[in-house]
C-alpha cells in the first residue's frame, strides 16, 4: 500500500540555521504530496502542496519540489525562526484514498 | 469564515465505557474525516464521510463507528474503550471528493481512557 517515511525527530536547531526535513513515498500512480504543520496544542494546518512532478511548492519560506524519480519530497527552508517549532507531517493523496502520513518530525528552534 | 470545530476538547473515560465525539465541518464541505493521533503512531486514518454516506474506512475495528448528519456535521463513537484508544482525535473537511481539494483541521478532541 501507500506509504510515507520521514525524517526521525527530533530535530534541533539554532535560529538563521538551514532546514531540511526528508520525506520520500511510495504509491501507486501519480499521488499529490503535502506538507502539514501542527503546532503546540493545535490541529494541523496546510503548509503547502504539490500536485505533479517538479512542482514547488512554497509557503512562509518553506519549499519543497516533487521529485518522481527519487520519489522524494523534501521540506527546506532558508532560515528558521524560533515560531517555526512545531511537528512537520508529510502526506500523499493518491487515486481515490484519504491522506497517508508520516510519522512527524518535531522542530525545536532555539534562540 | 468559521474553521472546522471539534468537542469536547477533551475527554476522558474508563475502559469498557462508550465516547462520543463531534465535528462541525467548515461551511460548505460536504466531505468529513476522522484520524486518529496516538503518541508513537502518527496520524491513522479512521472514517471518511460524504453527503451523509461513509465512502471509505481505515484498518480499525467495529467498535470505532460514526456516522454524518443532514447538516454535514459528525460524530465519531468509539464502543468498548479500550487503553490503547487513548489518542488525539482529529476531524478535517473538504469540498466534495478528495483528489484535489484540501483538508482542513480541527483542532482535535483528546480521549484519555483510564
Amino acid at each position: 500500500g501507500d506509504s510515507v517515511t520521514q525524517m526521525e525527530g527530533p530535530v534541533t536547531l539554532s535560529e538563521e540555521a538551514f532546514l531540511t526535513i526528508n520525506c520520500t513515498y511510495t504509491a501507486t500512480g501519480y499521488p499529490s504530496l503535502f506538507w502539514y504543520v501542527q503546532y503546540p496544542g493545535e490541529g494541523l494546518q496546510l503548509l503547502l502542496k504539490a500536485t505533479k512532478a517538479d512542482d514547488k511548492g512554497s509557503n512562509k519560506g518553506f519549499e519543497a519540489t516533487y521529485r518522481k524519480e527519487t520519489t522524494s519530497f523534501h521540506l527546506e527552508k532558508g532560515s528558521v525562526q524560533v515560531s517555526d517549532s512545531a511537528v512537520y507531517f508529510c502526506a500523499l493523496l493518491s487515486g481515490n484514498t484519504p491522506l497517508v502520513f508520516g510519522k512527524g518530525t518535531r522542530l525545536s528552534v532555539i534562540a | 469564515e468559521a474553521g472546522v470545530t471539534q468537542s469536547p476538547t477533551h475527554l476522558i473515560k474508563t475502559r469498557g465505557q462508550q465516547a462520543t465525539l463531534r465535528c462541525s465541518p467548515i461551511s460548505g464541505h460536504t466531505s468529513v474525516y476522522w484520524y486518529q493521533q496516538a503518541l508513537g503512531l502518527g496520524l491513522q486514518f479512521l472514517l471518511w464521510y460524504d453527503e451523509g454516506e461513509e465512502r471509505n474506512r481505515g484498518n480499525f475495528p467495529p467498535r470505532f463507528s460514526g456516522r454524518q448528519f443532514p447538516n454535514y456535521s459528525s460524530e465519531l463513537n468509539v464502543n468498548a474503550l479500550e487503553l490503547e484508544d487513548s489518542a488525539l482525535y482529529l476531524c478535517a473537511s473538504s469540498l466534495k471528493g478528495i483528489r484535489t481539494n484540501e483538508q482542513y483541521f480541527g483542532p482535535g478532541t483528546r480521549l484519555t481512557v483510564t
